[in-house]
Protein backbone atom coordinates (compact mmCIF):
# COMPACT_ATOMS: atom_id res chain seq x y z
CA UNK A 1 0.00 0.00 0.00
CA UNK A 2 2.04 3.54 -1.02
CA UNK A 3 1.56 5.59 2.28
CA UNK A 4 3.74 7.92 4.33
CA UNK A 5 4.61 6.52 7.66
CA UNK A 6 5.09 8.97 10.67
CA UNK A 7 6.50 7.70 13.67
CA UNK A 8 5.27 8.33 16.68
CA UNK A 9 1.76 9.32 16.53
CA UNK A 10 1.83 11.09 20.02
CA UNK A 11 4.75 12.37 22.04
CA UNK A 12 5.19 14.20 25.05
CA UNK A 13 8.72 15.44 26.25
CA UNK A 14 9.87 18.35 28.19
CA UNK A 15 11.55 21.44 27.41
CA UNK A 16 15.25 21.23 26.00
CA UNK A 17 15.14 17.13 25.34
CA UNK A 18 16.09 16.55 22.03
CA UNK A 19 13.67 14.17 20.08
CA UNK A 20 13.17 13.17 16.24
CA UNK A 21 9.88 12.12 14.61
CA UNK A 22 10.31 10.06 11.45
CA UNK A 23 8.69 10.01 8.08
CA UNK A 24 9.02 7.10 5.44
CA UNK A 25 7.14 6.50 2.09
CA UNK A 26 7.42 3.87 -0.16
CA UNK A 27 6.36 5.24 -3.11
CA UNK A 28 9.70 6.48 -4.54
CA UNK A 29 9.13 9.94 -4.39
CA UNK A 30 11.37 12.90 -4.59
CA UNK A 31 9.72 15.48 -2.87
CA UNK A 32 9.32 15.42 0.94
CA UNK A 33 7.90 18.23 3.42
CA UNK A 34 7.00 18.86 7.23
CA UNK A 35 4.08 21.21 8.01
CA UNK A 36 2.85 21.86 11.63
CA UNK A 37 -1.05 22.48 11.61
CA UNK A 38 -2.21 24.98 14.69
CA UNK A 39 -5.87 25.90 15.07
CA UNK A 40 -6.68 28.95 13.05
CA UNK A 41 -3.35 29.02 11.12
CA UNK A 42 -3.76 26.29 8.91
CA UNK A 43 -0.70 24.44 7.68
CA UNK A 44 2.60 25.90 7.88
CA UNK A 45 5.87 24.38 5.86
CA UNK A 46 8.84 23.81 7.80
CA UNK A 47 11.15 22.06 5.88
CA UNK A 48 11.16 20.41 2.69
CA UNK A 49 13.43 18.37 0.44
CA UNK A 50 13.62 17.91 -3.50
CA UNK A 51 15.50 15.14 -3.68
CA UNK A 52 18.13 13.04 -1.61
CA UNK A 53 20.80 15.80 0.52
CA UNK A 54 18.56 18.74 -1.22
CA UNK A 55 16.45 20.63 1.60
CA UNK A 56 15.14 24.28 2.10
CA UNK A 57 13.50 26.09 4.49
CA UNK A 58 9.93 26.68 4.67
CA UNK A 59 7.91 29.51 5.96
CA UNK A 60 8.89 28.24 9.99
CA UNK A 61 12.00 26.56 9.93
CA UNK A 62 12.86 28.31 13.27
CA UNK A 63 14.15 25.12 16.21
CA UNK A 64 13.54 22.94 13.76
CA UNK A 65 16.60 20.68 11.46
CA UNK A 66 16.19 18.11 8.52
CA UNK A 67 18.06 15.37 6.63
CA UNK A 68 17.21 13.24 3.52
CA UNK A 69 20.06 10.73 3.47
CA UNK A 70 18.03 8.23 1.51
CA UNK A 71 15.16 8.85 -0.87
CA UNK A 72 12.38 7.03 1.18
CA UNK A 73 13.24 9.04 4.55
CA UNK A 74 12.73 12.79 5.65
CA UNK A 75 13.22 12.87 9.39
CA UNK A 76 12.26 15.89 11.56
CA UNK A 77 15.10 16.54 14.30
CA UNK A 78 13.64 19.34 16.99
CA UNK A 79 17.50 19.99 19.06
CA UNK A 80 16.10 21.52 22.03
CA UNK A 81 12.17 21.94 22.07
CA UNK A 82 10.43 24.97 23.66
CA UNK A 83 6.41 25.19 24.15
CA UNK A 84 6.04 27.14 21.00
CA UNK A 85 6.49 23.72 19.01
CA UNK A 86 3.57 22.13 20.65
CA UNK A 87 1.65 21.13 17.77
CA UNK A 88 0.67 18.65 14.91
CA UNK A 89 3.07 17.72 12.51
CA UNK A 90 2.37 16.15 9.16
CA UNK A 91 4.94 14.51 7.16
CA UNK A 92 4.16 15.13 3.21
CA UNK A 93 5.68 13.09 -0.30
CA UNK A 94 5.11 14.30 -3.92
CA UNK A 95 6.46 13.04 -7.15
CA UNK A 96 7.25 16.20 -9.21
CA UNK A 97 6.99 17.70 -12.62
CA UNK A 98 8.31 20.84 -14.33
CA UNK A 99 9.25 22.09 -10.44
CA UNK A 100 5.52 21.29 -8.93
CA UNK A 101 5.19 19.22 -6.21
CA UNK A 102 1.65 17.52 -7.36
CA UNK A 103 -0.92 16.16 -5.29
CA UNK A 104 0.51 15.55 -1.59
CA UNK A 105 0.30 12.30 0.29
CA UNK A 106 -0.45 12.73 4.11
CA UNK A 107 0.96 11.26 7.17
CA UNK A 108 -0.98 10.55 9.91
CA UNK A 109 0.35 13.00 11.72
CA UNK A 110 2.36 13.30 15.42
CA UNK A 111 0.91 15.23 18.12
CA UNK A 112 3.70 16.65 19.96
CA UNK A 113 3.32 18.25 23.19
CA UNK A 114 6.20 20.37 24.90
CA UNK A 115 6.38 20.84 28.57
CA UNK B 1 4.21 37.36 0.29
CA UNK B 2 1.34 34.74 -1.26
CA UNK B 3 -1.27 34.11 0.60
CA UNK B 4 -4.38 31.64 0.26
CA UNK B 5 -7.54 32.66 2.53
CA UNK B 6 -10.71 30.59 2.97
CA UNK B 7 -13.65 31.09 5.44
CA UNK B 8 -13.27 29.56 8.93
CA UNK B 9 -16.78 27.39 9.51
CA UNK B 10 -19.93 26.34 6.91
CA UNK B 11 -23.10 23.94 8.31
CA UNK B 12 -25.30 22.42 5.62
CA UNK B 13 -28.38 19.89 6.08
CA UNK B 14 -27.79 17.03 4.40
CA UNK B 15 -28.66 16.51 1.21
CA UNK B 16 -27.92 20.34 -0.12
CA UNK B 17 -25.11 21.16 -1.92
CA UNK B 18 -22.33 22.64 -0.36
CA UNK B 19 -19.68 25.65 -1.22
CA UNK B 20 -16.49 26.46 0.20
CA UNK B 21 -14.93 29.12 -1.40
CA UNK B 22 -10.95 30.05 -1.57
CA UNK B 23 -8.90 32.88 -2.37
CA UNK B 24 -5.12 33.68 -3.54
CA UNK B 25 -3.20 36.22 -4.26
CA UNK B 26 -0.50 34.80 -6.65
CA UNK B 27 -1.53 35.19 -9.99
CA UNK B 28 0.98 32.59 -11.11
CA UNK B 29 -0.34 29.71 -9.65
CA UNK B 30 -0.10 26.71 -11.64
CA UNK B 31 -1.97 24.36 -9.59
CA UNK B 32 -4.83 24.61 -7.68
CA UNK B 33 -5.82 21.85 -4.83
CA UNK B 34 -8.51 20.59 -2.49
CA UNK B 35 -7.98 18.66 0.46
CA UNK B 36 -10.09 16.69 3.11
CA UNK B 37 -8.85 16.04 6.69
CA UNK B 38 -11.57 13.91 8.59
CA UNK B 39 -10.40 14.01 12.89
CA UNK B 40 -7.45 12.55 13.81
CA UNK B 41 -6.33 12.15 10.40
CA UNK B 42 -3.57 13.46 7.61
CA UNK B 43 -4.64 15.58 4.58
CA UNK B 44 -6.67 13.00 2.04
CA UNK B 45 -6.27 14.56 -1.92
CA UNK B 46 -10.12 15.35 -2.98
CA UNK B 47 -8.87 16.76 -6.27
CA UNK B 48 -6.63 19.08 -8.12
CA UNK B 49 -7.42 21.50 -11.39
CA UNK B 50 -4.58 23.22 -13.86
CA UNK B 51 -4.59 27.19 -13.78
CA UNK B 52 -6.09 26.83 -17.73
CA UNK B 53 -9.18 25.54 -16.96
CA UNK B 54 -12.37 26.90 -15.80
CA UNK B 55 -14.27 23.56 -14.52
CA UNK B 56 -13.41 20.63 -13.28
CA UNK B 57 -16.20 17.98 -12.16
CA UNK B 58 -15.67 14.28 -10.41
CA UNK B 59 -18.76 12.89 -8.95
CA UNK B 60 -20.42 14.98 -6.32
CA UNK B 61 -16.92 17.64 -6.62
CA UNK B 62 -17.43 20.08 -8.83
CA UNK B 63 -14.38 22.82 -8.87
CA UNK B 64 -14.57 26.33 -10.45
CA UNK B 65 -11.41 28.31 -10.93
CA UNK B 66 -12.14 32.26 -11.86
CA UNK B 67 -8.40 33.17 -12.51
CA UNK B 68 -9.07 36.66 -12.83
CA UNK B 69 -10.73 37.13 -9.82
CA UNK B 70 -8.37 34.51 -8.07
CA UNK B 71 -10.71 32.39 -6.72
CA UNK B 72 -11.57 29.01 -6.53
CA UNK B 73 -14.62 27.01 -5.18
CA UNK B 74 -15.10 23.73 -4.13
CA UNK B 75 -18.94 21.99 -4.41
CA UNK B 76 -20.32 19.24 -3.08
CA UNK B 77 -23.45 17.35 -3.96
CA UNK B 78 -26.09 16.20 -2.38
CA UNK B 79 -24.01 16.44 1.16
CA UNK B 80 -23.72 14.05 3.52
CA UNK B 81 -22.76 13.61 7.15
CA UNK B 82 -19.44 11.82 5.97
CA UNK B 83 -18.46 15.02 4.06
CA UNK B 84 -18.22 16.54 7.58
CA UNK B 85 -14.47 17.42 7.32
CA UNK B 86 -11.81 20.53 7.45
CA UNK B 87 -11.72 20.96 3.64
CA UNK B 88 -8.22 22.84 2.72
CA UNK B 89 -7.43 24.67 -0.74
CA UNK B 90 -4.04 25.13 -1.71
CA UNK B 91 -1.60 26.17 -4.71
CA UNK B 92 1.58 25.51 -6.15
CA UNK B 93 3.72 27.46 -8.65
CA UNK B 94 6.12 25.97 -11.56
CA UNK B 95 9.58 26.31 -11.03
CA UNK B 96 9.51 27.16 -7.11
CA UNK B 97 8.77 23.94 -5.39
CA UNK B 98 6.73 26.06 -2.92
CA UNK B 99 3.12 24.79 -1.93
CA UNK B 100 0.79 26.96 0.26
CA UNK B 101 -2.29 25.96 1.93
CA UNK B 102 -4.97 28.23 3.10
CA UNK B 103 -6.51 28.06 6.92
CA UNK B 104 -8.88 25.46 6.20
CA UNK B 105 -12.91 25.65 5.96
CA UNK B 106 -14.66 23.24 9.16
CA UNK B 107 -17.89 21.84 7.21
CA UNK B 108 -20.15 20.76 9.67
CA UNK B 109 -23.28 18.37 7.65
CA UNK B 110 -26.45 18.55 9.84
CA UNK B 111 -28.72 15.70 9.41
Amino acid sequence: EAQVTQNPRYLITVTGKKLTVTCSQNMNHEYMSWYRQDPGLGLRQIYYSMNVEVTDKGDVPEGYKVSRKEKRNFPLILESPSPNQTSLYFCASSSTRQGIAKGYTFGSGTRLTVV
Amino acid sequence: GEDVEQSLFLSVREGDSSVINCTYTDSSSTYLYWYKQEPGAGLQLLTYIFSNMDMKQDQRLTVLLNKKDKHLSLRIADTQTGDSAIYFCAESTSGTYKYIFGTGTRLKVLA
